[in-house]
């Protein structure tokens, strides 16, 4: 059981270089969900996808796209980079308890756009 | 306004110390709400999940005041282990499932 796992851990880019983040999960999770995280500004949630089938923007979705490919699977796509976008992108997948949700983070992808 | 505001410290105490960290949320509407401990370049980690009625786990109490929007975590009997940053966490339901939002973290240090 690996719980969630991501691709890759370290990725330096050049602007306007494009790049697919890939998630997957083992515990049968339905939520999904992509972050960034930056200095000072925490976590803040870029998409999220509550089932298959489904994704919807969060809080900083511009300059991304996401896919969720089937239950297991959430990629985050950067059609064109830009220096604004490096971070540490961590992946989380939310177990439903009752109307509490628990989400368990990847180990995330550090990001740097030159 | 930010969402969840906490206190980013840092904290450094010493072992066998009590710790308490706050943190407030702007919507009255979230629902639930959480702790999670995050390690120097890590993932972060459920720590546990906070309770109107406040919840304990070992050490570790958490306490929710919905009245004031306020969440605490209270650390007694400090460990080395325990040095981490602390995010608050709030959830809020859409009809489009969950979102949740993060505070910026509370550091802690644990001084032998």
């Amino acid at each position: 059981n690996a719980g969630v796992t991501q691709t890759p851990k370290f990725q330096v880019l050049k602007t306007g270089q494009s790049m697919t983040l890939q998630c997957a999960q083992d515990m049968n999770h339905n939520s999904m969900y992509w972050y960034r995280q930056d200095p000072g500004m925490g976590l803040r949630l870029i998409y999220y996808s509550a089932s298959e089938g489904t994704t919807d923007k969060g809080e900083v979705p511009n300059g991304y796209n996401v896919s969720r490919l089937n239950k297991r699977e959430f990629s985050l796509r950067l059609e064109s980079a830009a220096p604004s976008q490096t971070s540490v992108y961590f992946c989380a997948s939310g177990k439903d308890r009752g109307l509490i949700e628990t989400q368990y983070f990847g180990p995330g992808t550090r990001l740097l756009v030159l | 306004r930010k969402e969840v505001e906490q206190d980013p410290g840092p904290f450094n105490v010493p072992e066998g110390a009590t710790v308490a960290f706050n943190c407030t949320y702007s919507n009255s509407a979230s629902q639930s709400f959480f702790w999670y401990r995050q390690d120097c370049r890590k993932e972060p980690k459920l720590l546990m999940s906070v309770y109107s009625s406040g919840n304990e786990d070992g050490r570790f109490t958490a306490q929710l005041n919905r009245a004031s929007q306020y969440i605490s975590l209270l650390i007694r009997d400090s460990k080395l282990s325990d040095s981490a940053t602390y995010l608050c966490v709030v959830n809020q339901y859409a009809d489009t499932g969950n979102q949740f939002y993060f505070g910026t973290g509370t550091s802690l240090t644990v001084i032998p």
